[in-house]
Parts: structure tokens; C-alpha cells; sequence
């Protein structure tokens, strides 16, 4: 099973100002990699796939970088509605396995 | 517009069984494979099975593999989990998501709102 590692786990960041997140994989995935953004009570919504390409309606200030084991999720200016838990997923190997989160809170 | 919507959670005793549904609409069911993602209460996702379009593949979690069945219904548009021998550890929220492609081999979106299920005594 590839292990799914997120850092950091919280970051708090002022509204305005860049987030980055980090996901790192115990193996190479390529370039299978998600990202998912998770609000309090909401079900889960897919931001990135494909390791840097946007959903669809995913504002521009989301973007993603990275292949084989290091990714990186970056928030360019942080709107309130930005605040919530992100979760990396790899889909190269059975299981599909998700990183433990990052939650982005209100510096 | 792309609608997932699942039932069938509630509480039940450890060694019990449920069966879960997740019904879709808005897009050709029988294109997609289909995928049960689950959240303990103030934890992370954990992946729990997939099915391919037509049914014909399926995968699990080591932690699930034995006791859940992951099947579909092409011809109503539904998606089931059938969950046996349940313990403690599977309380969560489950949700059900569309797979990008046929073969199960892409990422979820969208996903349902999710069913809870509780195993207590």
C-alpha cells in the first residue's frame, strides 16, 4: 500500500496571503494525484487531478506542481471561503489511499 | 447536473449487517465506475471499494475485504455496499463518488453528501 504523507498538518494563514501544502508518497505515483478540499459538514470536492490540472469551476488561485512522490497544492491568496481541510489521494495503486489531511485555519 | 445521493446508514449492533445504496442521476451510469470512500467521526477519508462500469471489477480495502460487497444495478442507476461483521472501527460517514472513467483507475468527482453509520451496542 503507498502511504500518503501531508505536511503540515495545521497552517494558519492570514486572509490575502500564499498557502502551500505539501503531500509526499512512499512510492512513485506519477502524476495520479488529487486534491481535495473538505468544509465542516460538506462532502469532499475535487480541486486538482492529475497533479497540476484545475477541476472544473476550481478558481485560479488553486494550482498544483509535483510527479513521482513530492506534490505541492498552492493557494495564492486565501479567500475565507478557502478555510477548510485538504486531502491529497493517489490513484496509480490498488488500494487508492488518501494523505491524513491539512487543515488551512484563520491566522 | 451530476447527482449522487446515498441511504441506507444507521445504527447497528457489532457482528450486524447494513446495506447501503447510492442512487445516481445526471449522467450515464453504466459509463462510470463507481467508488464507497468513508470518514470515521473527526477523522480522514479512507478508500473502501470500487466497481468498474459494468461490474465486472471489483476492489477493497485490506480492512474491509471479506465482510463488504461492492455491486451495482445498471438498470436503476444504483450503486450498492453491502457491509457484514461490522465492528466499531467501520462507524463513519460513507459517501459514494463517480469514478472520471470506466476502469475505476481515475479520481472522484462529484461525491454525495454521504450516510452515517453507527456500530454500537
Amino acid at each position: 500500500e503507498i502511504v500518503m504523507t501531508q505536511s503540515p498538518a495545521t497552517l494558519s494563514v492570514s486572509p490575502g496571503e500564499r498557502a502551500t501544502l505539501s503531500c509526499r508518497a512512499s512510492q512513485s505515483v506519477s502524476s495520479s494525484l488529487a486534491w481535495y478540499q473538505q468544509k465542516p459538514g460538506q462532502a469532499p470536492r475535487l480541486l486538482i487531478y492529475g497533479a497540476s490540472t484545475r477541476a472544473t469551476g476550481i478558481p485560479a488561485r488553486f494550482s498544483g506542481s509535483g510527479s513521482g512522490t513530492e506534490f505541492t497544492l498552492t493557494i495564492s491568496s486565501l479567500q475565507s471561503e478557502d478555510f477548510a481541510v485538504y486531502y491529497c489521494q493517489q490513484y496509480n495503486n490498488w488500494p487508492r489511499t488518501f494523505g491524513q489531511g491539512t487543515k488551512v485555519g484563520i491566522k | 447536473e451530476v447527482q449522487l445521493l446515498e441511504s441506507g446508514g444507521g445504527l447497528v449492533q457489532p457482528g450486524g449487517s447494513l446495506r447501503l445504496s447510492c442512487a445516481a442521476s445526471g449522467f450515464t451510469f453504466s459509463s462510470y465506475a463507481m467508488t464507497w470512500v468513508r470518514q470515521a467521526p473527526g477523522k480522514g477519508l479512507e478508500w473502501v471499494s470500487a466497481i468498474s462500469s459494468g461490474g465486472g471489477s471489483t476492489y477493497y480495502a485490506d480492512s474491509v475485504k471479506g465482510r463488504f460487497t461492492i455491486s451495482r444495478d445498471n438498470s436503476k442507476n444504483t450503486l450498492f455496499l453491502q457491509l457484514n461483521s461490522l465492528r466499531a472501527e467501520d462507524t463513519a460517514v460513507y459517501y459514494c463518488a463517480k469514478d472520471k472513467g470506466a476502469a475505476g483507475a481515475n479520481w472522484f468527482d462529484p461525491w454525495g453528501q454521504g450516510t452515517l453509520v453507527t456500530v454500537s451496542s
